[in-house]
């Protein structure tokens, strides 16, 4: 079964700075799909960035873009100019490529402080 | 309407009580979830519903019952639940099968507490 591991339980940045999120996976797979999503406090969770494994290319979507390394199974988010809504909790999530749903496989998670 | 909406956002019980959990979405997906949410531990995928249809049962305890009537409708009934079980249960939605976006839209959850 795949696992996502993000080692860090919590993280803080200054506002304006830029912060990077780990996260690594496991799995026997060769074609599959990776996400970070993002969780403000007492609000819905909702996808910040996707990357599709057969892609070299590191995704981007504004100030966030992340450092895929297959090899290694590593998928960090890098935050650039944080700013205070960026504060939230931070998922990173598997996809198999297989299967017709979307069943995602979620880290525990790293909870994100921007400070002012 | 947002697109994915939870009711109650709160709810406290007792072990013997019986209660629902109820999931809308305004989407025109075909897939909808329920994960469990506790602190300090990843989502737990609880049960999958493609096109009305049970998918997927990660082995969830019969105290909880999903029911979903139509693609836009989820429920999740609990009863004889255990303290254990208080946690922030999210549903969400997808496109489901042949329409793969990889993304899920989430409800904001509703917050359950076992006495």
């Amino acid at each position: 079964a795949q696992t996502v591991t993000q080692s860090q339980p919590e993280m803080s940045v200054q506002e304006a700075e830029t912060v990077t999120l780990s996260c690594t996976y496991d799995t026997s797979e060769s074609d599959y799909y990776l996400f970070w999503y993002k969780q403000p406090p007492s609000r819905q969770m909702i996808l910040v960035i996707r990357q599709e494994a057969y892609k070299q290319q590191n995704a981007t979507e504004n100030r966030f873009s992340v450092n895929f390394q297959k090899a290694a199974k590593s998928f960090s988010l890098k935050i650039s100019d944080s700013q205070l809504g960026d504060a939230a909790m931070y998922f990173c999530a598997y996809r198999s490529s297989q299967g017709g749903s979307e069943k995602l496989v979620f880290g525990k998670g790293t909870k994100l402080t921007v400070n002012p | 309407e947002t697109g994915v909406t939870q009711t109650p956002r709160h709810l406290v019980m007792g072990m013997t009580n019986k209660k629902s959990l109820k999931c809308e979405q305004h989407l025109g997906h075909n897939a909808m979830y329920w994960y469990k949410q506790s602190a300090k531990k990843p989502l737990e995928l609880m049960f999958v519903y493609n096109f009305k249809e049970q998918t997927e049962n990660n082995s969830v305890p019969s105290r909880f019952s999903p029911e979903c009537p139509n693609s836009s409708h989820l429920f999740l009934h609990l009863h004889t639940l255990q303290p254990e079980d208080s946690a922030l249960y999210l549903c969400a939605s997808s496109q489901g099968s042949g329409g793969y976006t990889g993304e899920l839209f989430f409800g904001e959850g509703s917050r359950l507490t076992v006495l």
